[in-house]
């Protein structure tokens, strides 16, 4: 089966700058993750759907960060305003219920 | 609070010498701990995991892990470590009390395989 594809893979912005990114699951996977990781550290879930309601955005800076699952298929995260402190691996998985997690390539975001 | 615990940064190991690379946690109920591998630049993918029986799991390229119910640890080993074993490993438990998949990561081991 293809696995879960993300775009871009690599982005370089200013800060206050405006950022999305894309990821489209594996077919038939209700779940869906956004984690940020920072270089040398695991990843931090931002938030989780299940099929394209959001059950876990407690990490998620609502200030800035905002993410949708339209039709419970693809999603989208998007940073607005990004800070210099945004600069991660955004990285994006999904699952069945009750099994292991299938992660993307990731987005390597830069921010100057 | 839940946590995951993976004590050490780094672990270094000749080739063909047996690794460990250590995991506990602190989940409520009964978790379901899982072992992730993540090679430079690409995310991070599934080794194995525990959910019921054995309590020696054996997973993906020669990794097996050892289920300890009242040490709530759950160690990665394998008996002969490769040069490209070299990666970052992952710990990552799931808290059952949710009706969805509910996950908590480790810190990250490094695991550095000297020919």
């Amino acid at each position: 089966e293809a696995g879960v594809a993300q775009s871009p893979r690599y982005k370089i912005i200013e800060k206050r700058q405006s950022v999305a990114f894309w990821c489209n699951p594996i077919s038939g996977h209700a779940t869906l993750y956004w984690y940020q990781q920072i270089l040398g550290q695991g990843p931090k879930l931002l938030i989780q759907f299940q099929n394209n309601g959001v059950v876990d955005d407690s990490q998620l800076p609502k200030d800035r960060f905002s993410a949708e699952r339209l039709k419970g298929v693809d999603s989208t995260l998007k940073i607005q305003p990004a800070k210099l402190e945004d600069s991660a691996v955004y990285l994006c998985a999904s699952s069945r219920f009750g099994n292991e997690q299938f992660f993307g390539p990731g987005t390597r975001l830069t921010v100057l | 609070a839940q946590s995951v615990a993976q004590p050490e940064d780094q672990v270094n190991v000749a080739e063909g010498n047996p690794l460990t690379v250590k995991c506990t946690y602190s989940v409520s109920g009964n978790p379901y701990p899982f072992w992730y591998v993540q090679y430079p630049n690409r995310g991070l993918q599934f080794l194995l995991k525990y959910i019921t029986g054995d309590n020696l799991v054996k997973g993906s390229y020669g990794f097996e892990a050892e289920f300890n119910k009242s040490q709530t640890s759950f160690h990665l080993k394998k008996p002969s470590a490769l040069v490209s074993d070299s990666a970052l490993y992952f710990c990552a438990v799931r808290d059952p009390r949710y009706n969805f998949n509910k996950f908590y990561f480790g810190s990250g081991t490094k695991l550095n395989v000297k020919p």
